[in-house]
């Protein structure tokens, strides 16, 4: 059974530094990985898609990173802004059954 | 473009009765997948619906249910509300397949059950 694991649970950084965040997943039959952010009692934006045969993805300020092997993607923040503010999760669709499963998330709070 | 609607945004039930929300897909998707967010279990999924039939299902019992139109549009339901289904209950739309491409989520339809 597929477990994915965000750690921290929370965090919190002063602005301008740069962070990482980080989703484990425990099956590697994996179509791809997802990183999206929610604001708080919002819907999801969609931030990355790193298929399955990529390494790393990059968006402006993001870059995700994924390591099939070890279970293991990153998603890297430059120079924070408290506009950055949400709660980011990643999500594996599974080659298997054919479902998404979601990390319970990172609270990130940017500290003014 | 318009992006995923869902209506209606908050509703407040008792335990017992039954529910209808509904979600209206980016024009063009075809996939609607429906989740449940509660804190002490996260995002979880539902169900996937593509072309009126159910691709998918998650790990609820039967008193969730959905369905889809020749429009796109979605709808689920649950029967014999508990207080356990007091949740953000987010629909996500896509092309063709929700484990293969990027996933539109709507705003939310939140759900109070005393």
């Amino acid at each position: 059974k597929q477990e994915v694991t965000q750690i921290p649970a929370a965090l919190s950084v002063p602005e301008g530094e740069n962070l990482v965040l980080n989703c484990s997943f425990t099956d590697s039959a994996i179509y791809n990985l997802q990183w999206f952010r929610q604001d708080h009692g919002k819907g999801l934006t969609s931030l990355l898609l790193i298929q399955s045969s990529q390494r790393e993805q990059t968006s402006g300020r993001l870059n995700a990173s994924l390591d099939k092997s070890s279970g293991r993607s990153t998603l890297y923040i430059a120079a924070s802004q408290p506009g950055d503010s949400a709660t980011y999760l990643c999500a594996v669709p599974m080659n298997r059954d054919d479902k998404i499963i979601f990390g319970k998330g990172t609270r990130l709070h940017i500290l003014p | 473009k318009a992006g995923v609607t869902q209506t209606p945004r908050y509703l407040i039930k008792t335990r017992g009765q039954q529910v209808t929300l509904s979600c209206s897909p980016i024009s063009g998707h075809r996939s609607v997948s429906w989740y449940q967010q509660t804190p002490g279990q996260g995002l979880q999924f539902l169900f996937e619906y593509f072309s009126e039939t159910q691709r998918n299902k998650g790990n609820f019992p039967g008193r969730f249910s959905g369905r889809q139109f020749s429009n796109s549009r979605s709808e689920m339901n649950v029967s014999t509300l508990e207080l356990g289904d007091s949740a953000l209950y987010l629909c996500a739309s896509s092309w063709e397949r929700a484990v293969l491409e990027t996933q539109y989520f709507g705003p939310g339809t939140r759900l109070l059950v005393l």
